[in-house]
């Protein structure tokens, strides 16, 4: 079966610090990939999508960027952390045509 | 554009009364529709879809949402809350107009339910 990993599950860094999250999928080839983010009180944001290897398209502007160096490997990235990015991130990828399925999310604090 | 509006931050009802998450959409083709439940510090779980078909559609721990195209509306209802249900309730449309198939969803902002007991 399908399965999506997503590490780690808490993580808290100071402004400026590089940041790396990692998604993998098992159980599946050539998945469409996401990073979604909601922010305290808001909704999601979906922030990055891939459709594979080094296809990356970005939804918003901003301090991050996203990386797919595999097929089931997808990377969300910071050189440098700024206050407004904390919040839970969270990775899915397209069970079927019309259905996600999320990972189990990270909480980023940036203090 | 496809966007998705929850009009309610936050329901509260008793347990065992009927509860109704309203959730409103707008998109240039046919909907695809959908409602994610979120826990605590937890990812998102699917509950429901409605892509085509009869509007009263079921979905997972007794939850069912009524499709309404005049109303441009797809609330998510329960007969009887339990405790249990208390979560953030995402209702979400999908991107698929344009010939892609991506499907990227957009979600609402959601809406916090607490059941009392």
């Amino acid at each position: 079966s399908q399965t999506i990993h997503q590490w780690p599950a808490t993580l808290v860094q100071p402004v400026g610090s590089p940041l790396s999250l990692e998604c993998t999928v098992e159980g599946t080839s050539n998945p469409n990939l996401y990073w979604y983010r909601q922010a305290a009180g808001r909704g999601l944001q979906l922030l990055f999508y891939s459709v594979g290897i080094g296809q990356i398209s970005s939804e918003v502007p901003q301090n991050l960027s996203a990386s797919r160096p595999q097929d089931r490997q997808f990377i969300l990235s910071s050189k440098k952390l700024l206050l407004s990015d904390s919040g839970f991130y969270l990775c899915a990828w397209r069970e079927e045509a019309t259905k996600l399925f999320f990972g189990s999310g990270t909480q980023l604090s940036v203090l | 554009a496809q966007s998705v509006a929850q009009p309610e931050d936050q329901v509260n009802v008793a347990e065992g009364n009927p509860l109704t998450v309203k959730c409103t959409y707008s998109v240039s083709g046919n909907p695809y529709l959908f409602w994610y439940v979120q826990y605590p510090n937890r990812g998102l779980q699917f509950l429901l879809k409605y892509i085509t078909g009869d509007n009263l559609v079921k979905g997972s721990y007794g939850f069912e949402a009524e499709f309404n195209k005049s109303q441009t509306s797809f609330h998510l209802k329960k007969p009887s809350a339990l405790v249990s249900d208390s979560a953030l309730y995402f209702c979400a449309v999908r991107d698929g107009g344009r010939g892609s198939t991506l499907g990227r969803l957009y979600f609402g902002r959601g809406t916090q339910l607490t059941v009392w007991p």
